[in-house]
């Protein structure tokens, strides 16, 4: 069966410092996959997606990228937190139009 | 283009009372149609799909959705409300199924609360 790993579940981290979210994906292959973010209150804002190794699509600008290093591997960084970059961060894959999602990231950025 | 509108971001039922989150959405082209629900700190669970069949459909946890064209909506229902179903419950719009990278669209969600 295809399960997605997401992890670590929570993360506090200073203004300014670095961030790696990793998402992996089993049971698939050449799954198209997301990272989505959910600020409080708010609902879900796609960030970036991906349909194979190295094809990254980037919705927003902002102080994030992603990388598809591997064909079941999905990572978000930045390389300076900004404050704004708080909230839930779930990563996501796609199949038949169906989204699967990761059990998400609380990242709270001090 | 396509785009959810997910009528009250809070809403709140007695146990036992009609469950009713209500979503229009608009599409250029025939829509498939998600309710997720998400619960606290969790990642988000899918409750039912439309995908040009029945109009009605049946998802899990006793709730069901009804596709109605002719007045863009997909909202969700359940007959009696139970107190684990305190959530958030998020509306969807995907231009259909297709395996590629188009993705969906979700409203804003709609917090549900249920009072005993």
């Amino acid at each position: 069966s295809q399960t997605i790993h997401q992890w670590p579940a929570t993360l506090v981290q200073p203004v300014g410092s670095p961030l790696s979210l990793e998402c992996t994906v089993e049971g698939t292959s050449n799954p198209n996959l997301y990272w989505y973010r959910q600020a409080a209150g708010r609902g879900l804002q796609l960030l970036f997606y991906s349909v194979g190794i190295g094809q990254i699509s980037s919705e927003v600008p902002q102080n994030l990228s992603a990388s598809r290093p591997q064909d079941r591997q999905f990572i978000l960084s930045s390389k300076k937190l900004l404050l704004s970059d708080s909230g839930f961060y779930l990563c996501a894959w796609r199949i038949s139009g169906e989204l699967f999602f990761g059990s998400g990231t609380q990242l709270s950025v001090l | 283009a396509q785009s959810v509108t997910q009528l009250g971001s809070h809403v709140s039922v007695s146990e036992g009372a009609l469950v009713l989150l209500r979503c229009n959405y608009s599409s250029s082209v025939p829509p498939y149609l998600f309710w997720y629900v998400q619960y606290p700190n969790q990642g988000l669970q899918l409750l039912l799909k439309y995908t040009s069949a029945a109009t009605l459909v049946k998802g899990i946890n006793g709730f069901e959705a009804e596709f109605k064209k002719s007045e863009t909506s997909f909202h969700l229902t359940k007959p009696s409300a139970h107190m684990s179903d305190a959530a958030e419950y998020f509306c969807a719009v995907s231009a259909g199924a297709s395996g590629s990278a188009r993705q969906l669209t979700f409203g804003s969600g709609t917090q549900l609360t249920v009072l005993p």
